[in-house]
């Protein structure tokens, strides 16, 4: 079945520790995203790709980073430099970008940092 | 900044019943706005959009009706059942930027009694 896979779905880490979270797509989309949830927050975007080797901060980037180096992947790594880390971390893909096309999301990351 | 609005942040209703969830808007110029259901640990799922040139747009159940003088929008379910119980995010796309952005309310936890 074509998606998005998000892995693992719980992770946690000490505080100071950079964290990578993985996501992967096999939709053949061209833009990929990231966004954090927090409860009574709704989805605040982190990061977003439109093609590979290409990236844009969204509105909270700062402490995270992110590569594109294959249209299937978009790994996002959480830095000790990011004050709050803990929250569900969703990943996201369309096949072209915001205005024009549905999001389909993965399932999810649950970050814990003590 | 350009924000969307949602509201009731929570809503209860009878097997059977209906179910209005209300968004607002900022950007005039914003024109697609897509309704997301979350159900508990997985990521949001689109379940209709709709784009400015059009008042209403129907799915079985779900509608989406759109007023785009008073900037806002609402999604309708009918014939509610207890799987409908989710978290609905309603979201818009505002221009900004090189790509434009999707806003997204904080969202509606239905809960939906047998």
């Amino acid at each position: 079945d074509g998606g998005i896979t998000q892995s693992p779905k719980y992770l946690f880490r000490k505080e100071g520790q950079n964290v990578t979270l993985s996501c992967e797509q096999n939709l053949n989309h061209d833009a990929m995203y990231w966004y954090r949830q927090d409860p009574g927050q709704g989805l605040r975007l982190i990061y977003y790709s439109q093609i590979v080797n290409d990236f844009q901060k969204g509105d909270i980037a700062e402490g995270y980073s992110v590569s594109r180096e294959k249209k299937e992947s978009f790994p996002l790594t959480v830095t000790s430099a990011q004050k709050n880390p803990t929250a569900f971390y969703l990943c996201a893909s369309s096949i072209g970008g915001f205005g024009d096309s549905p999001l389909h999301f993965g399932n999810g990351t649950r970050l814990t940092v003590t | 900044g350009e924000n969307v609005e949602q509201h009731p942040s929570t809503l209860s209703v009878q097997e059977g019943d209906s179910a209005v969830i209300k968004c607002t808007y900022s950007d005039s110029a914003s024109n697609y706005f897509p309704w997301y259901k979350q159900e508990l640990g997985k990521g949001p799922q689109l379940i209709i959009d709709i784009r400015s040139n059009v008042g209403e747009k129907k799915d079985q159940r779900i509608a989406v009706t759109l007023n785009k003088t008073a900037k806002h929008f609402s999604l309708h379910i009918t014939e509610t059942q207890p799987e409908d119980s989710a978290v609905y995010f309603c979201a818009a796309f505002i221009y900004g930027g090189s790509q434009g952005n999707l806003i997204f309310g904080k969202g509606t936890k239905l809960s939906v009694k047998p």
